[in-house]
């Protein structure tokens, strides 16, 4: 069964502190995708990253990075230089691909960053 | 070009009453998924369309809810009657088939009260 685990709930952190939210799952499948969304208060989901089960390079925008290790199952994100706007509960998500049959996405609970000026 | 279109933004109703959500996919997406957030369940999927045939719709809590897809450009999700645990938000999503990256719409926040 398909399952994504964010065990933290709610992290603060004072503006310019780094912060990691972190991310495991479980799958059987080999092929499958690796998804962060934030959701700001206005409430959208907003995409950040998508990763592919045999790419596991880390990937750095800004001052956001990912770390994704299949060893361990997990697909970390790490905001660097955190800001005020960056408040928002950031949900991990994971898809199974059959190219092209069902793509569902699997999410986490979610964290909710508090980011205090 | 324009996103997920979802209308009403925010909806507010009576139990018992008839509750129709709409979306519009981004054009030349041939995926659509309807998700739904409580803070007790989460994101969970709803329904999932695929070339406007329903294709999982296990995720459908009871016959309350049904969704349709009439055409590339057009779903509804209704609720009839709706009860106030159908509080919710409500997302709908469109991908193309591949790569498996969902869009998601603004969400319509759904209160029965």
């Amino acid at each position: 069964a398909q399952k994504v685990t964010q065990a933290q709930t709610e992290i603060s952190v004072v503006e310019k502190e780094d912060v990691t939210l972190d991310c495991v799952y479980e799958t059987r499948d080999t092929t499958y995708y690796l998804f962060w969304y934030k959701q700001p208060p206005s409430g959208e989901l907003v995409f950040l990253i998508r990763r592919n089960s045999f790419d596991e390079q880390n990937e750095i925008s800004g001052r956001y990075s990912w770390n994704f290790q299949k060893s361990t199952s997990s697909f970390n994100f790490t905001i660097t230089a955190s800001q005020v706007v960056d408040s928002a509960v950031y949900f991990c998500a994971l898809s199974e691909d059959y190219g092209g049959a069902t793509n569902k996405l699997i999410f986490g609970t979610g964290t909710l960053l508090a980011v205090q000026p | 070009d324009a996103g997920v279109i979802q209308s009403p933004r925010h909806e507010v109703t009576e139990m018992g009453q008839e509750v129709t959500l709409r979306c519009k996919p981004i054009s030349g997406h041939n995926s659509l998924f309807w998700y739904r957030q409580t803070m007790m369940r989460g994101l969970e999927l709803l329904i999932y369309f695929n070339n406007n045939v329903p294709i999982d719709d296990s995720g459908m809590p009871e016959d309350r809810f049904s969704a349709k897809m009439p055409n590339a450009s057009f779903s509804t999700l209704k609720i009839q009657p709706s009860e106030p645990r159908d509080s919710a938000v409500y997302f709908c999503a469109s991908r193309l088939t591949s790569p498996a990256l969902q869009f998601f719409g603004p969400g319509t926040r759904l209160t029965v009260l």
